[in-house]
């Protein structure tokens, strides 16, 4: 079965700073992957998605890249700030069917401090 | 505002009673999921829906039923066949086939009395 891992249960950094969170998964490229953000007692809101044949993704701060021979996505916050912290989760759909195919990761927990 | 709503915020259960999380959106969207978060784990599938009066199992479908009688409505009843239910339950709904992102509700906290 395919894997998904975010190999930082939780990552602190200072503000104005670049956060770096990865997402690995095993075996076949996905046909894309998704990065959502969700806070304490919230649903999570969908920020990026790259897809299978791109490299990277701009979304104002926000970075996504997509390496398919190290069979990892990595997601920069530039200029972090403390409105930053939350959980982010990653989520793969490795046959472009549909939502009901996504496999989510754990999420890693961002704390931006002051 | 267009969205998804979700009630109760937070709903207890006592030993082998049956309660129904609520869930409506009127984003006009085709197909409709539930999840469960458990802190740790990835958020799991737990039934979905692609068309009105039609239902899938996920990965996690024992104890639980869902109906669609609605475009608009989607609830899950946690049976007292489901002995782990407490969890944060999300409901999610997405445009369908090809919609490449999901738009999640506030979420039900369940917790068991």
């Amino acid at each position: 079965s395919q894997k998904i891992e975010q190999n930082s249960e939780a990552l602190n950094i200072q503000e104005g700073k670049t956060a770096t969170l990865t997402c690995n998964y095993t075996n076949y490229s996905p046909a894309y992957l998704q990065w959502y953000r969700q806070d304490p007692g919230r649903g999570p809101v969908f920020l990026l998605l790259i897809r299978e044949n791109e490299k990277e993704k701009r979304k104002e701060r926000l970075k996504v890249t997509f390496d398919t021979t190290l069979k990892q996505s990595l997601f920069h916050i530039t200029a972090s700030q403390p409105a930053d912290s939350a959980t982010y989760l990653c989520a793969l759909d490795y046959s472009g069917a549909g939502s009901y195919q996504l496999t989510f990761g754990k999420g890693t927990k961002l704390s931006v401090i002051p | 505002d267009g969205g998804i709503t979700q009630s109760p915020k937070y709903l207890f259960r006592k030993e082998g009673q049956n309660v129904t999380l609520s869930c409506e959106q009127n984003l006009n969207h085709d197909a409709m999921y539930w999840y469960r978060q458990d802190p740790g784990q990835g958020l799991r599938l737990i039934y979905y829906s692609q068309i009105v009066n039609d239902f899938q199992k996920g990965d996690i479908a024992e104890g639980y039923s869902v109906s669609r009688e609605k475009k608009e409505s989607f609830p899950l009843t946690v049976t007292s066949a489901q002995k782990n239910p407490t969890a944060f339950y999300l409901c999610a709904s997405d445009r369908g086939q090809g919609a490449e992102k999901l738009f999640f509700g506030s979420g039900t906290q369940l917790s068991v009395l």
